[in-house]
């Protein structure tokens, strides 16, 4: 079962500006992270934030997670050319040491 | 992709057919995970294996089948009962046991039914 649901699904921004998406869950989690998948590739693993923690920052990545209302966000600032992307989150909620992944938000980032 | 191979980039597959996926890893790690990608619907996982000779269903794996005689290789197999095949598949990894480790992943195969 998908855990994760990512809004919006699709997002077209200008060079420089930022991207937030956003993630819900529905059952408790111990961690939530986010990866990101350029067209036909493999996905590449970018943060993990823990349920006690509220935000953690990663280069031009910030990621926020909020335990009550089982939802978290991706903000990229600056959004560069090379940011076009899907951007999925996952959580540990299906435990035995798998994840749930969400759907997806599309990233169009326009030079 | 760091280093975790998946080959063939592409393959097709006849109807009544048997198809098999590789997936091979020198990153040393434990657990390998095979998930299916179809369009706007984000992954799914379809088999995962903690240890070798060991392996777990996901949530799809009618119509698969894997096995893991070896610590690096995980290849996955798409029946002939699998009735709708075509989707992009990836392969990955984790170093350890728990959800909390960071998946490493192929660069995927895509099958397409002839």
């Amino acid at each position: 079962s998908q855990q994760g649901e990512e809004d919006p699904q699709a997002l077209s921004i200008q060079e420089g500006e930022n991207a937030t998406m956003n993630c819900s869950y529905k059952t408790s989690i111990n961690n939530l992270q986010w990866y990101r998948q350029n067209s036909g590739r493999g996905l590449v693993h970018l943060i993990l934030i823990r349920s006690n923690e509220r935000e953690k920052h990663s280069g031009r990545l910030r990621v926020t997670l909020d335990t009550s209302k089982k939802s978290s966000s991706l903000l990229i600032t600056a959004s560069r050319a090379a940011d076009t992307a899907s951007y999925f989150c996952a959580t540990d909620a299906e435990g035995n040491n798998r994840l749930a992944f969400g759907k997806g938000n599309q990233v169009v980032v326009i030079p | 992709d760091g280093g975790i191979t998946q080959s063939p980039k592409y393959l097709f597959r006849k109807e009544g057919q048997n198809v098999t996926l590789s997936c091979e890893q020198n990153l040393n790690h434990d657990a390998m995970y095979w998930y299916r990608q179809d369009p706007g619907q984000g992954l799914r996982l379809i088999y995962y294996s903690q240890i070798v000779n060991d392996f777990q269903k996901g949530d799809i794996a009618e119509g698969y089948s894997v096995s893991r005689e070896k610590k690096e290789s995980f290849p996955l197999t798409v029946t002939s009962a699998q009735k709708n095949p075509t989707a992009f598949y990836l392969c990955a990894s984790t170093r350890g046991i728990g959800n909390h480790e960071t998946q490493y992943f192929g660069p995927g195969t895509r099958l397409l039914v002839l």
